[in-house]
């Protein structure tokens, strides 16, 4: 059975502090995603990687950074949290650039 | 950046009641599109992936057509039942998948 993991279903961290959200896949997948979804929009792509240590930008990398060490580990880093920051993350894989993609439980971070 | 509409927002029907949802799109540039079914507090799942224009899909009481010459595509539930429940995401997919904003579903008993 596929399995994307994070590692936190709920966050709250002070406005300032540096935050990493963590996503394992077991899949053996090429492709790992962040989104963040916020009410009234859809899943937004903050970053994406298409192999180990390397990753594109997606369409709202403003604010974050990311890390791929590992072919099952994918990273997202918020250098220095902020109250617009507040929202749901969701980390996916998928094994090829254009097919369904496996998604996570999603963190749901509030950044006070 | 091609926008994604999904309609309406959200829906409120009764268990036993048959629904549908629609997702445009400007364009028929993509490889595919997907469907996919997000229940609270669990993973987004994928439903439907479909290609070609005229595709039909069905799982169960749920099916989904896609129109690419007019740009839209139907989810629809028949009889629905609580367990339906869940915010229902289309997106199509170019060099990455583009979401709409999703169709939030309550099925009540």
């Amino acid at each position: 059975d596929v399995k994307v993991t994070q590692s936190s279903r709920y966050l709250v961290k002070r406005t300032g502090e540096k935050v990493f959200l963590e996503c394992v896949q077991d899949m053996d997948h090429e492709n790992m995603f962040w989104y963040r979804q916020d009410p009234g929009l859809g899943l937004r792509l903050i970053y994406f990687s298409y192999d180990v240590k390397m990753k594109e930008k997606g369409d709202i990398p403003e604010g974050y950074s990311v890390s791929r060490e590992k072919k099952e580990r994918f990273s997202l880093i918020l250098e220095s949290a902020s109250t617009n920051q507040t929202s749901m993350y969701l980390c996916a894989s998928s094994p090829g650039t254009s097919g369904e993609q496996f998604f996570g439980p999603g963190t749901r971070l509030t950044v006070l | 950046i091609l926008n994604v509409e999904q309609s309406p927002q959200s829906l409120h029907v009764q268990e036993g009641d048959s629904t549908n949802f629609t997702c445009s799109f400007p364009s028929s540039n993509f490889y595919a599109l997907h469907w996919y079914r997000w229940e609270t507090a669990k993973s987004p799942e994928a439903l439907f992936v479909m290609t070609l224009n005229g595709d039909e899909k069905k799982k169960g009481r749920i099916s989904a057509t896609l129109n690419t010459k007019e740009g839209y595509s139907y989810l629809y539930i028949k009889g629905s039942q609580p367990e339906d429940s869940a915010t229902y995401l289309c997106a199509i997919n170019t060099d990455k998948l583009i979401f709409g904003t999703g169709t939030r579903l309550q099925v009540f008993p």
